[in-house]
């Protein structure tokens, strides 16, 4: 089964950073890449499909990039309301494998 | 309104049978696969398996196939995730997700704690 690696685990940064979080699939998945935000004791909620799709309502500061193994979240300028655990998952076949997550923290 | 509901919280001895439900409503629940995702106490989201309501064609993870059983009816759009006999280490979050372009809508989630 194809494997999903996050990095880093945990980050800190400050407010209007530019914070960037990288998922590695163990195998191609073309751009089957979905990435999931997380706030604390909430529901998971889709920010990015097809590797670099914003979701609707999704903040444009959001964005995806990759193909293939390697892929990238980016916020553009952090904003308080950011702190959450990040997901990466591939969902182009089962395994839906989800990455084991990336914890933000503000500064 | 487009949702997922799922049934409430539930408290379980060890050994005990469960079976909790996640109902559609605001689009066509045959359409999309369901998908069950469990989240253990402080820990990642784990994708446990998949269903089509319409024809109930079932996708397990291999480390959950075994341990529970995913059903729907589509009559009453709902599915479902069962266990016949709970273990302590099946306390967790149990999230059902609409699997459109990727996981596009989440239930509320129920959480199962087993405890003698």
């Amino acid at each position: 089964d194809i494997q999903m690696t996050q990095s880093p685990s945990s980050l800190s940064a400050s407010v209007g950073d530019r914070v960037t979080i990288t998922c590695r699939a163990s195998q191609g998945i073309s751009h089957y890449l979905a990435w999931y935000q997380q706030k604390p004791r909430k529901v998971p909620k889709l920010l990015i499909y097809a590797a670099s799709t914003l979701q609707s309502g999704v903040p444009s500061r959001f964005s995806g990039s990759g193909s293939g193994t390697d892929f990238t979240l980016t916020i553009s300028s952090l904003q308080p309301e950011d702190v959450a655990t990040y997901y990466c998952q591939k969902y182009n076949s089962a395994p839906f494998t989800f990455g084991q997550g990336t914890r933000l923290e503000i500064k | 309104e487009v949702q997922l509901v799922q049934s409430g919280a539930e408290v379980k001895k060890p050994g005990e049978s469960l079976k909790i439900s996640c109902r559609g409503s605001g689009y066509s629940f045959t359409s999309y696969w369901i998908a069950w995702v469990r989240q253990m106490p402080g820990k990642g989201l784990e994708w446990m398996g998949i269903i089509s309501p319409g024809d109930s064609d079932i996708r397990y993870s291999p480390s959950f196939r075994g341990q529970v059983t995913i059903s729907a009816d589509k009559s009453i759009s709902t599915a479902y995730l069962q266990w016949s006999s709970l273990k302590a280490s099946d306390s967790a979050m149990y999230y059902c997700a609409r699997r459109g372009d990727a996981f596009d809508m989440w239930g509320q989630g129920t959480m199962v704690t087993v405890s003698s």
